[in-house]
């Protein structure tokens, strides 16, 4: 069964820092890889969809990679500011199940202090 | 652009009490999705449907039944609800990817 950690549980950045997020996954058989976001009180929002045949996947500010070997992806967010704020969530999908069903990790709590 | 909707938002129950969580997309999405999320913990997959007719089971179906009648809705229902489904719960639809999340609804059993 698919475990996905992820590292920081809680990060404060001041506003403009650059900062990295990590995810780690025990199966190395991924389709892709997926990052979301969440507010407070919302659903997640996807961001940033990596498959893994790729290296990496960009949006803005945002820049996500993947190792598949070594069973980690990074999201990379340039130049914070306070609407970063918010959960993010890693989610893999697993290569072995016809669903999109999707793993998730426990998230990294982003604040970005102005 | 209503997207996924559930209703309700929030819901108190007693024990033992049952109810159905309502979620409904309209973007003609084949795959819908039930996660729950408890505080601290990544969202788990409760049950999931690959269209109208087609359900099955995720990691955490136990206590839980679900059906699919319409492409459109995927009711979510707790027969005997117990205090260890107090969680907040996720509805999620998608063609592919990326899956389209609702806004959850957050469920206490005491």
């Amino acid at each position: 069964k698919q475990e996905v950690t992820q590292i920081p549980a809680a990060l404060s950045v001041p506003e403009g820092e650059n900062l990295v997020l990590n995810c780690s996954f025990t199966d190395s058989a991924i389709y892709n890889l997926q990052w979301f976001r969440q507010d407070p009180g919302k659903g997640l929002t996807s961001l940033l969809l990596i498959q893994s045949s790729q290296r990496e996947q960009t949006s803005g500010r945002l820049n996500a990679s993947l190792d598949k070997s070594s069973g980690r992806s990074t999201l990379y967010i340039a130049a914070s500011q306070p609407g970063d704020s918010a959960t993010y969530l890693c989610a893999p999908k697993d290569d072995q199940t016809g669903a999109n069903n999707l793993f998730f990790g426990t998230g990294t709590r982003l604040t970005v202090i102005p | 652009n209503a997207g996924v909707t559930q209703t309700p938002k929030f819901r108190i129950l007693k024990i033992g009490q049952s109810m159905t969580l309502q979620c409904t997309q309209d973007m003609n999405h084949n795959y819908m999705y039930w996660y729950r999320q408890d505080p601290g913990m990544g969202l788990k997959l409760i049950y999931y449907s690959v269209g109208a007719g087609i359900t099955d089971k995720g990691e955490v179906p136990n206590g839980y039944n679900v059906s699919r009648s319409t492409t459109e809705d995927f009711p979510l229902r707790l027969e005997l609800a117990a205090p260890s489904q107090t969680s907040v719960y996720f509805c999620a639809s998608s063609s592919d990817q990326p899956q389209h999340f609702g806004d959850g609804t957050r469920l206490s059993i005491l």
